[in-house]
């Protein structure tokens, strides 16, 4: 079946640092790829997606490659901010017609210190 | 432009008692998805909704859960009777047509039973 694994949290990092937050999918066919964020308090916002295999997603300074080869989606950032504390999920929407269920993770938590 | 909007933000109920969570989903989207966000489980679909209509439920837990979609603009989550383990944060999103498209996330209601 479809699945995705993303890395445990949390990730502590100090301000600028490089973040790289691993997720694995598995899927049949070529689904979409997602990553969303979810501030304290609030409900998740789409961060980035990629819709087929080499495409590169990228919003905020954060990025994402649809790698088919190793059915990854990797989120990178350079240099994180104290605001990008936030709970990421990785997500897949299965490529079947007429099925909208995404797949989440298990959501990754990174905590950024001034 | 008015987000999706959920009421109540915060529920607190007794064991047994019946709960009604209600969601507002964007003027225009024409899916409707129901979640549940636990530390245990994360983020699970109970239910989605297209065009008002319940396309699939097989998320829903067990039969004292129930969801409707009277008109475009509506839909409530029903827990009745209520058990401690209903405790969770619960989203309402909602997106307009195609499989790659985001979904838009409420803030979500937070439900404790006792």
């Amino acid at each position: 079946g479809n699945s995705v694994t993303q890395m445990e949290g949390p990730v502590t990092l100090s301000e600028e640092a490089f973040l790289t937050i691993n997720c694995t999918y598995t899927a049949t066919g070529y689904p979409s790829l997602f990553w969303y964020v979810q501030y304290p308090g609030e409900g998740l916002q789409l961060l980035l997606k990629a819709t087929k295999a080499d495409d590169k997603g990228s919003n905020k300074g954060f990025e994402a490659t649809y790698r088919k080869e190793t059915t990854s989606f990797h989120l990178e950032k350079g240099s994180v901010q104290v605001s990008d504390s936030a709970v990421y999920f990785c997500a897949l929407s299965p490529p079947t017609s007429g099925t909208y269920k995404y797949i989440f993770g298990t959501g990754t938590r990174l905590k950024v210190l001034a | 432009d008015a987000g999706v909007i959920q009421s109540p933000r915060h529920e607190v109920t007794e064991m047994g008692q019946e709960v009604t969570l209600r969601c507002k989903p964007i003027s225009g989207h024409d899916y409707l998805f129901w979640y549940r966000q636990t530390m245990m489980r994360g983020l699970e679909l109970l239910i989605y909704f297209n065009n008002n209509v319940p396309i699939d439920d097989s998320g829903m837990p067990e039969d004292r859960f129930s969801a409707k979609m009277p008109n475009a603009s509506f839909s409530t989550l029903k827990i009745q009777p209520s058990e401690p383990r209903d405790s969770a944060v619960y989203f309402c999103a909602s997106s307009s047509g195609g499989p790659y498209n985001e979904q838009f996330f409420g803030p979500g209601t937070r439900l404790t039973v006792l």
